[in-house]
This record gives C-alpha cells, sequence and structure tokens, in this order.
C-alpha cells in the first residue's frame, strides 16, 4: 500500500506565484482533507471532500485559496497570489469515509512550502 | 466549539522513566478521540482511537486511557526511539468526518 501520496515534498517561490499542491489518496478512500501546519497556529483542517465534492471549506483562509477533486485519486490545493504568511507544511489525509467504518485518517508526508 | 489543550508542550525524559501525557477536550458529542505521533519532517501516523469513557488501548510501550473530559497517553519505560510529538484530536458527532487538533506534546527521551 503506497499510501498518501504528495507533490512536490518542498516548494519555494516568490510572492505573487501561484503555487499547486498536489495529492493522491489512499486507493478506495472516499474522504481526502487538506491541513496546514505552522509553529504559530499547528494543524489546521482547510478543506474535506466525501466522494469528490467539497463538504466543508470553512478553513480556508482567503479567497487566494482554491481546491478540487476531480475524481477520487487526485486533489490539488492552489494558492493564487501566494504571500510569504502562507509559507507552511501542507499535508493531504483520507479516510474510507463510510458510514459504521473506523474514522482515523492517514497522512501524506506534507509538502514544504517556503514563499519568500 | 470543539477545543482541545495538549499538555504539557513539552516533555524530557530519561530512557526507561514512565510519565503520562494529557489531552483536555471540550467536544458537543464525541464521535471519537485519536492520538498521532509526528516524528520531525513527516505526517502525523496514527496511533490509538477510543470512542467512550472508561475505553483503554495499548500498544508496546504506550497506553491510551479516556474519560469524559481528558485523555492520557501513558508511556512505559520509554526509549530515545519514542521521541516524537504526540498530537491529540477530537471528532465531533455533528461535523462528521473532521478532526481538531491540539497542539500537541513534544517528548524528548534522552539514553
Amino acid at each position: 500500500d503506497a499510501g498518501v501520496i504528495q507533490s512536490p515534498r518542498h516548494e519555494v517561490t516568490e510572492m505573487g506565484q501561484e503555487v499547486t499542491l498536489r495529492c493522491k489518496p489512499i486507493s478506495g478512500h472516499n474522504s481526502l482533507f487538506w491541513y496546514r501546519q505552522t509553529m504559530m497556529r499547528g494543524l489546521e483542517l482547510l478543506i474535506y471532500f466525501n466522494n469528490n465534492v467539497p463538504i466543508d471549506d470553512s478553513g480556508m483562509p482567503e479567497d487566494r485559496f482554491s481546491a478540487k477533486m476531480p475524481n477520487a485519486s487526485f486533489s490539488t490545493l492552489k494558492i493564487q497570489p501566494s504571500e510569504p504568511r502562507d509559507s507552511a507544511v501542507y499535508f493531504c489525509a483520507s479516510n474510507p469515509g463510510l458510514a459504521g467504518s473506523s474514522n482515523e485518517q492517514f497522512f501524506g508526508p506534507g509538502t514544504r512550502l517556503t514563499v519568500l | 466549539e470543539d477545543q482541545v489543550t495538549q499538555s504539557p508542550e513539552a516533555l524530557r525524559l530519561q530512557e526507561g522513566e514512565s510519565s503520562s501525557l494529557n489531552c483536555s477536550y471540550t467536544v458537543s458529542g464525541l464521535r471519537g478521540l485519536f492520538w498521532y505521533r509526528q516524528d520531525p519532517g513527516k505526517g502525523p501516523e496514527f496511533l490509538f482511537t477510543l470512542y467512550s469513557a472508561g475505553e483503554e488501548k495499548e500498544k508496546e510501550r504506550l497506553k491510551a486511557t479516556l474519560t469524559k473530559k481528558e485523555s492520557f497517553l501513558h508511556i512505559t519505560a520509554p526509549k530515545p526511539e519514542d521521541s516524537a510529538t504526540y498530537l491529540c484530536a477530537v471528532q465531533s458527532l455533528w461535523n462528521n468526518n473532521d478532526m481538531r487538533f491540539g497542539a500537541g506534546t513534544r517528548l524528548t527521551v534522552k539514553p
């Protein structure tokens, strides 16, 4: 089992540039989550999808952030334009998302984003 | 609003020195409480899920317990490889799948 796959692992960009982070959930998992982790705020949920549909995006900080899940095996988180305060580690997680199944989430290795 | 508070923020132990990490929570109907381990540069790794007060789960040197207001992660005779940040998270009955995480406890075990 490959687990949750994220790319790139590291991204360094300049302020104002567009950044796209990618995630492939565990095969068969119906729910996908995007988190942001910083020293100041810890691990924060940005958005989550169930069966490719966004269920709760209340954690998305601004309109500069957008997320899509075009199919069950792929999701993107886009920041446009990026700002230095967006620098953080972004995690993707997935879980089966089925009624009666266990609810733990399985995390990817993260993308460390640095905006200069 | 659901809240999770972990203490202490950091804990340094000698190898073999047992201790406990605390996770206090406020949630409008607990669906589950989760413990994760996070190593530097990696994503959180799932350890345990607890669903009801009185429940206990064990894995090697770790034991997690749950009451109506808090959870403890007991570490018995820790080894240096247990050094990591331990995260606690709660899931509400009303919020379906999302989780609220605590800030974590950074554990260092010295040989």
